[in-house]
């Protein structure tokens, strides 16, 4: 079974500054580990994905995330938000073989402040 | 390109009642799973669907059950509705052959009373 723990509940920052949102996750087997973001009413969106391969994903909006294998972490950062990042953002992890359950953490309420 | 769409974007029950949500996939999607999302908390996994068959199951009372159609479409069905049954609820498509990628659509509001 796997887990994920998103260490802040919220995260208050100014506009262009940068960010870090901290997720860990729990497997034992290997797994993909994604990010979304989930704006006020809205459905989930994904901001990016790690599936094999480079340990730095990239995504949209200027966000990354890096796969720490030995750490079981996988942090999103963006160098410098705005005001439109303001969301809740979830990390996620899957198993990726024998299994189709997506497990998701709690979230972290970014809050951009100007 | 239509993306994941959902009806209805709201709805009102009542303790007991029973309820219909549905869902359409992504375009050239066969693959739906539904997520339970209470307020403040991350999605909690329902089930997934391919080919008309439930392929694997959350931790989820046999109250909730679900569908495929040949078209790929799908509905939930929530019976003997509870107040904790009070959520977003959330469906996702994909294809099978990237089970990884899913996309979400908007999502249902359902308050029970």
């Amino acid at each position: 079974a796997q887990s994920v723990t998103q260490l802040d509940s919220q995260v208050p920052v100014f506009e262009e500054a940068p960010v870090e949102l901290r997720c860990n996750y729990s497997s034992s087997v290997s797994v993909y580990l994604f990010w979304y973001v989930q704006y006020p009413n809205q459905g989930l969106q994904l901001l990016l994905k790690y599936l094999s391969g480079s340990t730095l994903v990239k995504g949209i909006n200027g966000f990354e995330a890096e796969f720490n294998k030995s750490q079981t972490s996988f942090h999103l950062r963006k160098p410098s938000v705005h005001i439109s990042d303001t969301a809740e953002y979830f990390c996620a992890v899957r198993a990726n073989t024998g299994g189709f359950k997506t497990i998701f953490g709690a979230g972290t309420r970014l809050f951009v402040k100007a | 390109d239509a993306g994941v769409t959902q009806s209805p974007t709201h709805l009102i029950k009542t303790r007991g009642q029973q309820v219909t949500l549905r869902c359409s996939p992504k375009s050239g999607h066969d693959t739906v799973s539904w997520y339970q999302q209470a307020l403040g908390q991350g999605p909690q996994f329902i089930f997934q669907y391919y080919e008309e068959e439930e392929r694997q199951r959350g931790n989820f009372p046999d109250r909730f059950s679900g569908h495929q159609f040949p078209n790929y479409s799908s509905e939930l069905n929530v019976n003997a509705l509870l107040l904790g049954d009070s959520a977003l609820y959330l469906c996702a498509s994909s294809l099978l052959t990237h089970g990884e990628t899913q996309y979400f659509g908007p999502g249902t509001r359902l308050l029970v009373l």
